[in-house]
């Protein structure tokens, strides 16, 4: 199972551009990188997934190497509501979905 | 849109007792997780199913059972309640068949806050 590394934490102010990288050294040929973002109280949900390259919908874009051993979400121009924890996730042929431990982004105003 | 929903927001429980949890999903997933969250730990993934009748173990399923006897439904199990168990539980679902669902994304309920005393 591929192990995904994250910051415990980052601040920004808003209107900025933030982004999270996540490390996944041993991610398998078939694995896909999903991001997540939770409030507090509620379920973690679903923002961004990519498998190389660049993905952008109209919350985030995400960036993947070649190499495909980290990962990078990008969001655009911050706001308040921005704040959460934000999960990466590698994804693949293996049934258990193992999550890190996320990064909890704190936008200041 | 799909809903997991969870049964119950907040829950209290003394030790000792057998305590349920449900969990319910209207997209028709094969797949279905059950986790915990305590503060600096993330999400650990406790059991899931990827079909009726059919579970597999997670990172931490010490102290815990489940049950998926229709696919919507997805029930876990405190046989035992420990102070130790005391967290928030979430459920999620996601499409896909015989396991290999990858590309597709985890649906998750809002979450049971369970204390026991």
């Amino acid at each position: 199972l591929a192990k995904t590394t994250q910051p415990i934490s980052m601040d920004s102010y808003e209107g900025q551009e933030v982004n999270i990288t996540c490390s996944h050294n041993n991610i398998a040929t078939n694995d896909y990188i999903t991001w997540y973002q939770q409030f507090p109280s509620q379920g973690p949900r679903f923002i961004i997934q990519g498998y190389k390259t660049k993905v952008t919908n109209e919350v985030a874009s995400l960036f993947i190497p070649a190499d495909r051993k980290s990962s990078t979400l990008s969001l655009p121009r911050v706001s308040l509501s921005d704040t959460a924890v934000y999960y990466c996730l590698v994804d693949g042929s293996a049934r258990q979905l193992t999550f890190g431990s996320g990064t909890q982004l704190t936008v200041l105003p | 849109d799909v809903k997991v929903t969870q049964s119950s927001r907040y829950l209290v429980k003394r030790t000792g007792e057998k305590v349920f949890l449900e969990c319910v999903q209207d997209m028709d997933h094969e797949n279905m997780f059950w986790y915990r969250q305590d503060p600096g730990l993330g999400l650990r993934l406790i059991y899931f199913s990827y079909d009726v009748k059919m579970k597999e173990k997670g990172d931490i399923p010490e102290g815990y059972s489940v049950s998926r006897e229709k696919k919507e439904r997805f029930s876990l199990i405190l046989e035992s309640a420990s102070t130790n168990q005391t967290s928030m539980y979430l459920c999620a679902s996601r499409k896909g068949a015989g396991g290999a669902s990858y590309n597709s994304p985890l649906h998750f309920g809002n979450g049971t806050r369970l204390t026991v005393t």
